[in-house]
């Protein structure tokens, strides 16, 4: 069985840091796309971003470019993402989802944590 | 930046046919995906690479798309359908991944 556990979500000041972390497991982690979604309570979904396999390629949205990255560490099954200068605006419940397909697809996330809640506030 | 449109509300009774549209110009070369996410709860993958349908979704649920239009169908919507549904793509460059703004169906 697949699962995705993310951490890591906090109260923190707007310009401060946080680092989430999504634990996988029931998978091969290092064949498949990773990606961060995140919403906003009683919002929509946005995607944050991705990265391949083998940490050779990531993507942002507009929102965050610059100031979050995403990395993997395939040895321990686990996606990160540092989020630097947080602002009001960042404040979410952040998941972490797989790609349906372990052929290279960037899309289609079939799998989800439960999220982890980051606040942005003085 | 790239935009997906979909309605906000969409309504229909038990055993009707559901239908929510996603605009976006990008549709006639890229994929839609459709997900649903009920209240509290993580979304779920229903409709992926614009007509296929994962493992253990409903056959009552399809997708299609044409020109800058994409639809997901619910045939013979279920109370436990509803739920609020959101399409994602991505522009032609496929550097920017988007979801559209969610419709949420009520069945009743």
């Amino acid at each position: 069985e697949v699962q995705l556990v993310e951490s890591g979500g906090d109260l923190v000041q707007p310009g401060r840091s946080l680092r989430l972390s999504c634990a996988a497991s029931g998978f091969s982690f290092d064949e498949y796309v990773m990606h961060w979604v995140r919403q906003a309570p009683g919002k929509g979904l946005e995607w944050v971003s991705g990265i391949s396999w083998n940490s050779s390629t990531t993507a942002y949205a507009d929102s965050v470019e610059g100031r979050f990255t995403i990395s993997r560490d395939n040895d321990k099954n686990s996606l990160y993402l540092q989020m630097n200068s947080l602002r009001a605006e960042d404040t979410a419940f952040y998941y972490c989802a797989k790609v349906w397909d372990r052929g290279g697809s960037w899309d289609g996330f079939d799998s989800w944590g439960q999220g982890t809640l980051v606040t942005v506030s003085p | 930046s790239y935009e997906l449109t979909q309605p906000p509300s969409v309504s229909v009774s038990p055993g009707q046919t559901a239908r929510i549209s996603c605009s976006g110009d990008a549709l006639p070369k890229k994929y839609a995906y459709w997900y649903q996410q009920k209240s509290g709860q993580a979304p779920v993958l229903v409709i992926y690479d614009d007509s296929e349908r994962p493992s253990g979704i409903p056959e009552r649920f399809s997708g299609s798309s044409s020109g800058t239009k994409a639809t997901l169908t619910i045939s013979g919507a279920q109370v436990e359908d509803e739920a609020d549904y959101y399409c994602y793509s991505t522009d032609n460059s496929g550097n920017h991944r988007v979801f559209g703004g969610g419709t949420k169906l009520t069945v009743l």
